[in-house]
């Protein structure tokens, strides 16, 4: 199975700063479609996940461009601009690539 | 607008049976699969498997196959996830999402796990 693994495993940002999540894969997340299968969710505290990010960099329906995505095939990065309160809470990428699909084992996001 | 919801919360002993549904309303039903991942207490996201809505046809995560049943009452455009012979390390929330993005996801179901 392909290991996904996140640092830092937690994160604390004042309002209106930047975050950054890494994620890395113990294997090309590269489609021979040449589609990048790199997903990021967010689950709110005592809430179910959302997807954030699709395909390495495609923003999901409703989900804010304070939020973006970018990476190699292996190596990835979730950026969140200017944080907000709302934004609390764990992230976790994901693959689609093969079977079974793993999520990295998240990040927590905290407000100082 | 696209919604999952699921069954409330269960408890139940060792040994006993749960069902946990996942009804979807906002979309065809048949269009996209139901997946199912688990949360332990504190704990990340485990794949569980899933369903195919248009064949019925369940496929399941090795830690999954056995125990746990996947299955569908397409008329009432509900999934339904069965875990027989409980045993304390079922004890976790359990999410449907929808398709292999997991675009949406139910509220999950809390299974607790005593005797």
């Amino acid at each position: 199975d392909i290991v996904l693994t996140q640092a830092p495993l937690s994160v604390s940002v004042t309002p209106g700063e930047s975050a950054s999540i890494s994620c890395r894969s113990s294997k090309s997340l590269l489609s021979s479609k040449g589609i990048t299968s790199l997903y990021w969710y967010l689950q709110r505290p005592g809430k179910s996940p959302q997807l954030l990010i699709y395909q390495m960099s495609n923003l999901a329906s409703g989900v804010p461009d304070r939020f973006s995505s970018s990476g190699s095939e292996t190596d990835f990065t979730l950026k969140i601009s200017k944080v907000e309160t709302e934004d609390v809470g764990v992230y976790y990428c994901g693959h689609r690539l093969e079977y079974p699909p793993t999520f990295g084992s998240g990040t927590k996001l905290e407000i100082k | 607008q696209i919604q999952l919801v699921q069954s409330g919360p269960e408890l139940k002993k060792p040994g006993e049976s749960v069902k946990i549904s996942c009804k979807a309303s906002g979309y065809t039903f048949t269009n996209y699969g139901m997946y199912w991942v688990k949360q332990a207490p504190g704990q990340g996201l485990q794949y569980m498997g899933w369903i195919n809505t248009e064949t019925g046809k369940p496929t399941y995560a090795d830690d999954f196959k056995g125990r746990f049943v996947f299955f569908l009452e397409t008329s009432a455009s509900t999934a339904y996830l069965q875990i027989n012979n409980l045993k304390n390390e079922d004890m976790a929330t359990y999410f449907c999402a929808r398709n292999n993005n997991f675009d949406y996801w139910g509220q999950g179901v809390m299974v607790t796990v005593s005797s």
